[in-house]
């Protein structure tokens, strides 16, 4: 009864490969997110959706690129992997987005990338 | 801009209280959430606040000055288990960005 699960939850490849990250919610939310942690633990915003429409798309290299097949289901595919793209990654979910709305997030438990 | 501000470090005895704060400057603000992050795991959300005072649930409470652009996270009776990052998130109006998340504090709880 995983309530927001991604997978998987290591991931280690080389320089230059493509990779997906996949997220799933069964809480009903309308509200998905990507947020990107580095190495000092900075939680920072990549991708917001809500019902399947992108609303929030910060300064991310186009290499990156969210798909939304439904409200519930928020991907992540990444192109031509670079060494600074090592980050722990963590999908959420919120009942409504954000902004006007104070829903907190619900977030999965990571994914762990590694570049090498 | 937005700029979030929190100790970088705390360390606090079991059993004792511990307070983290957190300054915040930004524009249009919307409410402040913080959120509980142990190593290796999810953050998990632990209050809210919006208007002005304190808001208590069991061993935590948070407090928010709007004023002041200034809430904290009381914790008390520590245990072990309180070992973790505290995230300080400022949801503002600004378009692009609505939740912006602190650099989060690292709390450690010695015997």
């Amino acid at each position: 009864d995983t309530a927001v699960s991604q997978t998987p939850k290591y991931l280690v490849t080389q320089m230059g490969n493509d990779k997906s990250i996949k997220c799933e919610q069964n809480l009903g939310h309308d509200t998905m997110y990507w947020y990107k942690q580095d190495s000092k633990k900075f939680l920072k915003i990549m991708f917001s959706y809500n019902n399947k429409e992108l609303i929030i798309n910060e300064t991310v290299p186009n290499r990156f690129s969210p798909k939304s097949p439904d409200k519930a289901h928020l991907n992540l595919h990444i192109n031509s992997l670079e060494l600074g793209d090592s980050a722990v990654y963590f999908c959420a979910s919120s009942q409504d987005a954000v902004t006007g709305g104070r829903s907190p997030l619900h977030f999965g438990n990571g994914t762990r990338l590694t570049v090498t | 801009g937005q700029n979030i501000d929190q100790p970088t470090e705390m360390t606090a005895t079991e059993g004792a209280i511990v307070q983290i704060n957190c300054t915040y400057q930004t524009s249009g603000f919307n409410g402040l959430f913080w959120y509980q992050q142990h190593a290796g795991e999810a953050p998990t959300f632990l209050s809210y606040n919006v208007l002005d005072g304190l808001e208590e649930k069991g061993r935590f409470s948070s407090f928010l000055s709007r004023s002041k652009g200034y809430s904290y996270l009381l914790l008390k009776e520590l245990q072990m288990k309180d070992s973790a990052s505290y995230l300080c998130a400022v949801i503002t109006l600004r378009g692009n960005t609505p939740l912006v998340f602190g650099k989060g504090t690292r709390l450690s709880v010695i015997a």
